[in-house]
């Protein structure tokens, strides 16, 4: 069964200072790895997938994952972290068992930009 | 980038009474969408799998006949609250794949349901 971790329920960070988010997962077979976020009250928004190729993709909003396959994580990062950026995000995993598989999505971080 | 609408966005009703909530693709068509419920503070869980043509698959746990899902066409699905109570009350939430697309699912921006 497919299953993601996201170790902190809270991640805090200044303003301009690096963030990073963590998420570690369990699949059969190769994963494909997702990072969503969400505003209050409002729907997931898509920020970036691996699927395959490169280990670090990168997304919106000057975001990027770098996939660490014997790790078995996919850590979202960014270099300068905006008060904006402020919003919960979850990490996602769907097996590669064809179209329209169901994701699962990890419990969520809270991130929290300190002006 | 694709759009989901969903709506109602906020509904208010009274314990045992049907609510309609409509999840519609608006660039896009859909032979596969999500519903989602999500707790205060907690991850999205799958509700059901809302297919076009056919009945919808269900998870583990979630009533068939209190949650009534219509996916009546590519671009429009329906999830039928019915019979609320109080303990229904909570956030759901849309997603559409586009046909074709096998990664990226879109969100709708959620129904916030209270039953009182």
């Amino acid at each position: 069964a497919q299953s993601v971790a996201q170790p902190e329920d809270q991640v805090n960070v200044a303003e301009g200072n690096p963030l990073t988010v963590k998420c570690t997962y369990s699949v059969s077979g190769n994963p494909y790895l997702f990072w969503y976020v969400q505003y209050p009250n409002r729907g997931l928004q898509f920020l970036l997938k691996y699927i395959t190729g490169d280990n670090l993709v990168k997304g919106s909003y000057g975001f990027e994952a770098e996939f660490n396959k014997s790790q078995t994580s996919f850590h979202l990062k960014k270099p300068s972290a905006l008060v904006s950026d402020s919003a919960l995000y979850f990490c996602a995993v769907r097996g590669p068992q064809g179209y329209g598989q169901n994701f699962v999505f990890g419990p969520g971080t809270r991130l929290s930009v300190l002006p | 980038g694709a759009v989901v609408s969903q709506h109602p966005s906020r509904v208010i009703c009274k314990s045992g009474t049907s609510v309609k909530i409509e999840c519609r693709s608006l660039d896009f068509q859909a032979t596969t969408m999500f519903w989602y419920r999500q707790f205060p503070k907690k991850s999205l869980m799958l509700m059901a799998t809302s297919n076009e043509g056919s009945k919808a698959t269900y998870e583990q746990g979630v009533e068939k006949d209190k949650f009534l899902i219509n996916h009546a066409s590519l671009t429009l699905s329906t999830l039928t609250v019915t019979s609320a109570h109080p303990e229904d009350s909570s956030f759901y939430i849309c997603s559409a794949f586009p046909v074709g697309a096998k990664n990226i699912q879109y969100f709708g921006a959620g129904t916030r349901l209270s039953v009182l």
